[in-house]
Protein backbone atom coordinates (compact mmCIF):
# COMPACT_ATOMS: atom_id res chain seq x y z
CA UNK A 1 0.00 0.00 0.00
CA UNK A 2 1.30 3.70 -1.17
CA UNK A 3 2.54 5.47 1.71
CA UNK A 4 0.53 9.13 2.09
CA UNK A 5 2.73 12.30 1.93
CA UNK A 6 1.07 15.51 3.05
CA UNK A 7 0.99 18.19 2.33
CA UNK A 8 0.43 17.75 -1.35
CA UNK A 9 2.18 21.38 -2.71
CA UNK A 10 3.97 23.53 -0.30
CA UNK A 11 5.36 27.46 -1.62
CA UNK A 12 7.73 29.11 0.33
CA UNK A 13 9.96 32.36 0.15
CA UNK A 14 13.84 31.91 0.24
CA UNK A 15 14.91 31.17 3.76
CA UNK A 16 11.57 29.80 4.90
CA UNK A 17 10.89 26.74 6.73
CA UNK A 18 9.11 23.52 5.88
CA UNK A 19 8.12 19.76 6.56
CA UNK A 20 7.16 17.23 4.65
CA UNK A 21 5.14 14.30 6.15
CA UNK A 22 4.87 10.42 5.24
CA UNK A 23 3.20 7.65 6.75
CA UNK A 24 2.31 4.39 6.04
CA UNK A 25 -0.30 1.75 7.02
CA UNK A 26 1.95 -1.26 7.17
CA UNK A 27 5.15 -1.71 9.46
CA UNK A 28 8.44 0.13 8.01
CA UNK A 29 11.87 -0.89 7.30
CA UNK A 30 13.50 1.84 5.83
CA UNK A 31 11.88 5.10 4.50
CA UNK A 32 14.09 6.55 1.53
CA UNK A 33 13.86 10.56 0.88
CA UNK A 34 14.07 11.61 -2.91
CA UNK A 35 13.80 14.91 -4.69
CA UNK A 36 12.72 14.97 -8.52
CA UNK A 37 13.14 18.09 -10.69
CA UNK A 38 10.36 17.91 -13.59
CA UNK A 39 11.83 15.45 -16.33
CA UNK A 40 14.57 14.16 -14.27
CA UNK A 41 15.86 11.55 -12.68
CA UNK A 42 14.73 11.25 -8.49
CA UNK A 43 17.89 12.25 -6.66
CA UNK A 44 18.63 10.34 -3.16
CA UNK A 45 18.49 12.51 0.03
CA UNK A 46 18.88 10.08 2.59
CA UNK A 47 17.29 6.96 4.02
CA UNK A 48 16.59 6.04 7.43
CA UNK A 49 16.65 1.90 8.45
CA UNK A 50 16.01 2.41 12.04
CA UNK A 51 13.43 3.40 14.41
CA UNK A 52 13.78 7.23 15.67
CA UNK A 53 16.97 7.84 13.28
CA UNK A 54 17.62 10.89 11.96
CA UNK A 55 20.08 12.20 9.26
CA UNK A 56 20.80 15.54 7.99
CA UNK A 57 21.88 16.69 4.43
CA UNK A 58 22.62 20.26 4.39
CA UNK A 59 19.91 21.59 5.44
CA UNK A 60 17.45 19.26 5.37
CA UNK A 61 17.15 16.57 7.62
CA UNK A 62 14.46 13.85 8.35
CA UNK A 63 13.10 11.47 11.30
CA UNK A 64 11.56 8.21 11.29
CA UNK A 65 9.09 6.81 13.89
CA UNK A 66 8.91 3.48 13.86
CA UNK A 67 6.35 3.26 16.45
CA UNK A 68 3.69 5.92 14.26
CA UNK A 69 5.05 4.61 11.08
CA UNK A 70 6.19 7.54 9.96
CA UNK A 71 8.80 10.13 8.71
CA UNK A 72 9.26 13.24 8.10
CA UNK A 73 11.79 15.57 6.44
CA UNK A 74 12.85 19.02 7.44
CA UNK A 75 13.65 21.97 5.06
CA UNK A 76 15.24 24.54 6.99
CA UNK A 77 16.58 28.20 5.53
CA UNK A 78 14.93 26.95 1.94
CA UNK A 79 16.76 27.69 -1.09
CA UNK A 80 15.64 27.85 -4.43
CA UNK A 81 17.67 24.80 -5.68
CA UNK A 82 14.94 22.95 -2.87
CA UNK A 83 12.04 23.28 -5.51
CA UNK A 84 10.93 20.41 -6.80
CA UNK A 85 8.88 17.00 -6.28
CA UNK A 86 9.98 15.14 -3.02
CA UNK A 87 8.90 11.57 -2.87
CA UNK A 88 9.38 9.06 0.35
CA UNK A 89 9.97 5.52 -0.48
CA UNK A 90 9.04 2.67 2.12
CA UNK A 91 10.24 -0.98 2.12
CA UNK A 92 7.18 -2.76 3.40
CA UNK A 93 5.64 -6.24 3.10
CA UNK A 94 9.29 -7.26 2.11
CA UNK A 95 12.64 -6.17 2.28
CA UNK A 96 12.92 -5.65 -1.63
CA UNK A 97 9.88 -4.00 -2.32
CA UNK A 98 10.21 -0.56 -2.71
CA UNK A 99 6.88 1.90 -3.21
CA UNK A 100 6.35 5.50 -3.35
CA UNK A 101 4.40 8.07 -2.27
CA UNK A 102 2.58 10.44 -4.36
CA UNK A 103 4.86 13.10 -3.58
CA UNK A 104 4.54 16.80 -2.46
CA UNK A 105 5.85 19.96 -4.72
CA UNK A 106 7.71 22.32 -3.36
CA UNK A 107 8.33 25.72 -5.04
CA UNK A 108 10.61 28.48 -3.59
CA UNK A 109 10.58 32.17 -4.57
CA UNK A 110 12.68 34.83 -3.98
CA UNK B 1 31.36 5.58 -14.62
CA UNK B 2 29.39 3.31 -12.96
CA UNK B 3 25.76 4.13 -13.17
CA UNK B 4 22.41 2.89 -14.79
CA UNK B 5 21.74 3.68 -18.51
CA UNK B 6 18.50 3.32 -19.72
CA UNK B 7 17.71 3.68 -23.31
CA UNK B 8 16.03 4.68 -25.68
CA UNK B 9 15.44 8.23 -23.95
CA UNK B 10 12.21 8.90 -26.33
CA UNK B 11 9.92 6.89 -27.93
CA UNK B 12 6.89 6.38 -29.88
CA UNK B 13 4.95 3.59 -30.51
CA UNK B 14 1.70 2.83 -32.74
CA UNK B 15 -0.72 1.81 -31.12
CA UNK B 16 -1.45 -2.39 -30.93
CA UNK B 17 2.53 -2.44 -31.19
CA UNK B 18 5.29 -3.81 -28.23
CA UNK B 19 8.12 -2.36 -27.20
CA UNK B 20 10.97 -3.16 -25.02
CA UNK B 21 13.19 -0.73 -22.96
CA UNK B 22 16.53 -1.42 -22.16
CA UNK B 23 17.98 -0.87 -18.55
CA UNK B 24 21.29 -2.05 -18.29
CA UNK B 25 23.65 -1.51 -14.72
CA UNK B 26 27.17 -1.80 -14.07
CA UNK B 27 27.06 -1.30 -10.15
CA UNK B 28 26.85 -4.99 -9.34
CA UNK B 29 23.70 -4.51 -7.61
CA UNK B 30 21.28 -6.97 -7.16
CA UNK B 31 18.03 -5.91 -7.18
CA UNK B 32 16.32 -3.50 -9.78
CA UNK B 33 13.37 -1.93 -10.20
CA UNK B 34 11.04 -0.49 -12.67
CA UNK B 35 8.56 2.39 -12.19
CA UNK B 36 6.20 4.50 -14.18
CA UNK B 37 5.57 8.14 -14.06
CA UNK B 38 2.82 9.90 -14.96
CA UNK B 39 2.41 13.50 -15.51
CA UNK B 40 2.42 15.54 -12.22
CA UNK B 41 2.06 11.81 -10.63
CA UNK B 42 4.31 9.50 -7.96
CA UNK B 43 6.50 6.61 -9.03
CA UNK B 44 4.45 3.35 -9.22
CA UNK B 45 6.04 0.05 -9.35
CA UNK B 46 5.41 -1.67 -11.92
CA UNK B 47 7.84 -4.97 -11.22
CA UNK B 48 10.90 -5.97 -9.73
CA UNK B 49 13.35 -8.38 -9.17
CA UNK B 50 15.69 -9.78 -6.87
CA UNK B 51 17.82 -11.76 -8.03
CA UNK B 52 18.82 -13.58 -11.35
CA UNK B 53 15.54 -15.85 -12.71
CA UNK B 54 13.26 -14.45 -10.17
CA UNK B 55 10.96 -11.17 -10.30
CA UNK B 56 8.18 -10.02 -9.05
CA UNK B 57 4.98 -8.17 -10.21
CA UNK B 58 4.30 -4.69 -8.27
CA UNK B 59 1.41 -2.72 -7.83
CA UNK B 60 0.88 -1.93 -12.05
CA UNK B 61 2.23 -4.96 -13.69
CA UNK B 62 -0.96 -5.52 -15.93
CA UNK B 63 0.39 -5.03 -20.15
CA UNK B 64 3.80 -5.51 -18.94
CA UNK B 65 6.37 -8.19 -18.83
CA UNK B 66 10.10 -8.06 -17.60
CA UNK B 67 13.22 -10.96 -17.69
CA UNK B 68 16.00 -10.78 -15.53
CA UNK B 69 18.38 -13.20 -17.38
CA UNK B 70 21.69 -11.66 -16.35
CA UNK B 71 22.34 -9.41 -13.22
CA UNK B 72 22.93 -6.69 -14.96
CA UNK B 73 20.50 -6.36 -16.87
CA UNK B 74 16.24 -5.86 -16.73
CA UNK B 75 14.30 -4.96 -19.95
CA UNK B 76 10.87 -3.76 -19.78
CA UNK B 77 8.92 -4.83 -22.44
CA UNK B 78 5.23 -2.65 -22.59
CA UNK B 79 2.67 -4.67 -24.53
CA UNK B 80 -0.27 -4.09 -26.50
CA UNK B 81 -2.14 -4.94 -23.82
CA UNK B 82 -1.56 -1.94 -21.81
CA UNK B 83 -4.37 0.27 -22.43
CA UNK B 84 -2.66 3.68 -21.49
CA UNK B 85 1.68 3.25 -21.60
CA UNK B 86 2.08 6.81 -22.36
CA UNK B 87 4.39 7.75 -19.42
CA UNK B 88 8.15 8.39 -18.00
CA UNK B 89 9.46 4.99 -17.14
CA UNK B 90 12.52 4.59 -14.66
CA UNK B 91 14.74 1.94 -13.90
CA UNK B 92 16.85 1.90 -10.90
CA UNK B 93 18.85 -0.70 -8.63
CA UNK B 94 20.32 -1.04 -5.45
CA UNK B 95 21.84 -3.67 -3.13
CA UNK B 96 22.63 -3.94 0.53
CA UNK B 97 26.71 -2.93 0.07
CA UNK B 98 25.04 0.28 -1.62
CA UNK B 99 23.47 0.94 2.12
CA UNK B 100 20.11 0.46 0.45
CA UNK B 101 20.47 3.58 -1.49
CA UNK B 102 18.42 3.33 -4.83
CA UNK B 103 19.99 4.47 -7.73
CA UNK B 104 18.05 5.81 -10.93
CA UNK B 105 18.17 5.94 -14.38
CA UNK B 106 17.83 8.65 -16.40
CA UNK B 107 14.24 7.34 -17.39
CA UNK B 108 12.72 6.97 -20.70
CA UNK B 109 9.75 8.72 -22.50
CA UNK B 110 7.32 6.60 -24.27
CA UNK B 111 4.45 8.05 -26.06
CA UNK B 112 1.60 6.26 -27.96
CA UNK B 113 1.16 8.11 -31.16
Amino acid sequence: QQPVQSPQAVILREGEDAVINCSSSKALYSVHWYRQKHGEAPVFLMILLKGGEQKGHEKISASFNEKKQQSSLYLTASQLSYSGTYFCGTASGGYNKLIFGAGTRLAVHP
Amino acid sequence: DGGITQSPKYLFRKEGQNVTLSCEQNLNHDAMYWYRQDPGQGLRLIYYSQIVNDFQKGDIAEGYSVSREKKESFPLTVTSAQKNPTAFYLCASRTISSGNTIYFGEGSWLTVV
